[in-house]
């Protein structure tokens, strides 16, 4: 089945800087890559997604990239607000059903 | 608010017991998906369901067991709990069962065994 890594595990940014976090996925058949943001005790939500056939998908501030052949994507914020201080799960879809990263917490410092 | 509900919101119950998760999808939508979230622990798997049918199960233990009614509603099913069954555990819905759809996430059923 799809095995999926999301690295780091925890990012501190200054407020107004970049944030970049990656993810790895190994089966060469997902095509479907979304990004959720979860909020402390809250759902998670989706963001921003990415197909297969896309190698970059750009919405304001926030942009995901793919590298099909290296079986990489990643996810860009820029101008970090405290706002953005959540959880960010990647996920690749498997024969049914996602498969999520195991997370990374973002923290803004204002 | 995504349109998927879930309830209890949260439940405490002791070990050995069992417990009916319930959610009910958004209007139209056929697939329902349950996920476990331990503490800081990302989002496992459980099981998908499509219009009644079981499509595709993850790390299911033996011990749980889920269900898709015909008018789309899912039950997941916790028995003989252990402290470690302690979760938050989401469900969430999308249109159809194929890659690539968007899935909605409910707000979560918080499960604190004692």
């Amino acid at each position: 089945g799809e095995n999926v890594e999301q690295h780091p595990s925890t990012l501190s940014v200054q407020e107004g800087d970049s944030a970049v976090i990656k993810c790895t996925y190994s089966d060469s058949a997902s095509n479907y890559f979304p990004w959720y943001k979860q909020e402390l005790g809250k759902r998670p939500q989706l963001i921003i997604d990415i197909r297969s056939n896309v190698g970059e998908k750009k919405d304001q501030r926030i942009a995901v990239t793919l590298n099909k052949t290296a079986k990489h994507f990643s996810l860009h914020i820029t101008e970090t607000q405290p706002e953005d201080s959540a959880v960010y799960f990647c996920a690749a879809t498997g024969a049914n059903n996602l498969f999520f990263g195991t997370g990374t917490r973002l923290t803004v410092i204002p | 608010d995504s349109g998927v509900t879930q309830t209890p919101k949260h439940l405490i119950t002791a070990t050995g017991q069992r417990v009916t998760l319930r959610c009910s999808p958004r209007s139209g939508d056929l697939s329902v998906y349950w996920y476990q979230q331990s503490l800081d622990q990302g989002l496992q798997f459980l099981i998908h369901y499509y219009n009644g049918e079981e499509r595709a199960k993850g790390n299911i233990l033996e011990r749980f067991s889920a269900q898709q009614f015909p008018d789309l509603h899912s039950e997941l099913n916790l028995s003989s709990l252990e402290l470690g069954d302690s979760a938050l555990y989401f469900c969430a819905s999308s249109v159809a069962s194929y890659q690539g759809n968007e899935q909605f996430f409910g707000p979560g059923t918080r499960l604190t065994v004692l």
